[in-house]
């Protein structure tokens, strides 16, 4: 079974307009946590925000917010007034378990767009 | 300035030629890894150090060699290249309980 699920590939969404991506998980450990990344044209992955299974609050970053809905094992990616640099591939991903050797389970992406 | 290093950015190469992608971080972390990223399937763990000497098979190490003989350095190793490794392949680390993992900028390999 997928681990982490995106099942967006493309969204499109209008610049100063909110944007939800959605991500979904699997897992029977506790102890686990989530990440949303970005990767714009150039490639590069660059970190926007963490939630931990334990934490009580929604996590925030400036424009980034991350709804973490437990029971529903879902960890949606909102992006609050979009701009064009926006525009980028977005992945989930999960580390599951405390220890230090967990790897990070990714999901296929959603690949955002922002029209002007 | 805090970073991951990654050397070549781009490698076209042919079937069978032995290629080394360089990895550096000047970060002291611990922890190291390698990904490769294909369409639809997001990133994919090929192996992780979490020291030197200390090296693990992640999700898809066939094809694949790695070595940490130095906490900066972690390159992976091609012994022979083949078509099924053109891929697009990050180099990403952390400290050992770290949350964050730091990505190096890609090095796109096209195998031929």
């Amino acid at each position: 079974a997928q681990k982490i699920t995106q099942t967006q590939p493309g969204m499109f969404v209008q610049e100063k307009e909110a944007v939800t991506l959605d991500c979904t998980y699997d897992t029977s450990d506790p102890s686990y946590g989530l990440f949303w990344y970005k990767q714009p044209s150039s490639g590069e992955m660059i970190f926007l925000i963490y939630q931990g299974s334990y934490d009580q609050q929604n996590a925030t970053e400036g424009r980034y917010s991350l709804n973490f809905q437990k029971a529903r094992k879902s960890a949606n990616l909102v992006i609050s007034a979009s701009q064009l640099g926006d525009s980028a591939m977005y992945f989930c991903a999960m580390r599951e378990g405390p220890g230090s050797a967990r790897q990070l389970t990714f999901g296929s992406g959603t690949q955002l767009t922002v029209l002007p | 300035e805090a970073q991951v290093t990654q050397n070549p950015r781009y490698l076209i190469t042919v079937t069978g030629k032995k290629l080394t992608v360089t990895c550096s971080q000047n970060m002291n972390h611990e922890y190291m890894s390698w990904y490769r990223q294909d369409p639809g399937l997001g990133l994919r763990q090929i192996y992780y150090s979490m020291n030197v000497e200390v090296t693990d098979k992640g999700d898809v190490p066939e094809g694949y060699k790695v070595s940490r003989k130095e906490k900066r350095n972690f390159p992976l190793i091609l012994e022979s290249p083949s078509p099924n490794q053109t891929s697009l392949y990050f180099c990403a680390s952390r400290l050992s309980g770290g949350k964050k993992l730091f990505f190096g900028s890609g090095t796109q390999l096209s195998v031929l």
